[in-house]
């Protein structure tokens, strides 16, 4: 079956401007994550959807990130005013029982 | 500070070899752990989950153990071959009120043929 997809897989952008990354998860699971993986580091967590419950935002590193979840479904990450070290991988994840899944990513370079 | 560490970070075995990867935590009261896998550009594919409640866990070649009370879990790598080459990542929930995963920064594993 289809996987979590994520689009566009690559984006580049000038500083300053904003992006927008998309995330389809799986059908039918209801949680949904958010991580950046910046070159030579781990998974930094982002943000947390799970149903209609109030998402945890708990690590956004700054109010320039945000993100939705419309319908349960598809997924919104935006970075506004975009700055170099925004430069990274996102990755998103949806899960069933726990069990993670994850989308192949979209590396953002900031210039 | 809630963290995980892994140990190695890089290692080179000769294909055959059974071979164990290192995770450490720092709080015990934890919710579960996981193992995954990253190819180069690739994203992460889960290889294992072990609830709070469990000792370990057994898919084909691979097993991972979990001691809440050392803050370790394994992943034990049977009969490795030159496919098991990947980055090797665990993450663990903790018991913190928050959903979010701690991940290590990773084990390199080459297996050469």
């Amino acid at each position: 079956g289809a996987g979590v997809s994520q689009s566009p897989s690559n984006k580049v952008t000038e500083k300053g401007k904003d992006v927008e990354l998309r995330c389809d998860p799986i059908s039918g699971h209801t949680a949904l994550y958010w991580y950046r993986q910046s070159l030579g580091q781990g998974l930094e967590f982002l943000i947390y959807f799970q149903g209609n419950s109030a998402p945890d935002k708990s690590g956004l590193p700054s109010d320039r990130f945000s993100a939705e979840r419309t319908g349960g479904s598809v997924s919104t990450l935006t970075i506004q005013r975009t700055q170099q070290e925004d430069s990274a991988v996102y990755l998103c994840a949806s899960t069933a029982q726990e069990t993670q899944y994850f989308g192949p990513g979209t590396r953002l370079l900031v210039l | 500070k809630q963290e995980v560490t892994q140990i190695p970070a890089a290692l080179s075995v000769p294909e055959g070899e059974n071979l164990v990867l290192n995770c450490s935590f720092t709080d015990s009261a934890i919710y579960n752990l996981q193992w995954f896998r990253q190819d180069p550009g690739k994203g992460l594919t889960s290889l294992l989950l072990i609830q709070s409640s469990q000792r370990e866990q057994t898919s084909g070649r691979l097993n991972a153990s979990l001691d809440k009370s050392s803050g370790r879990s394994t992943l034990y790598i049977a009969a490795s071959q030159p496919g098991d080459s990947a980055t090797y990542l665990c993450a663990v929930k903790y018991l913190s009120g928050t959903y979010k995963y701690i991940f290590g920064t990773g084990t390199r594993l080459k297996v050469l043929a």
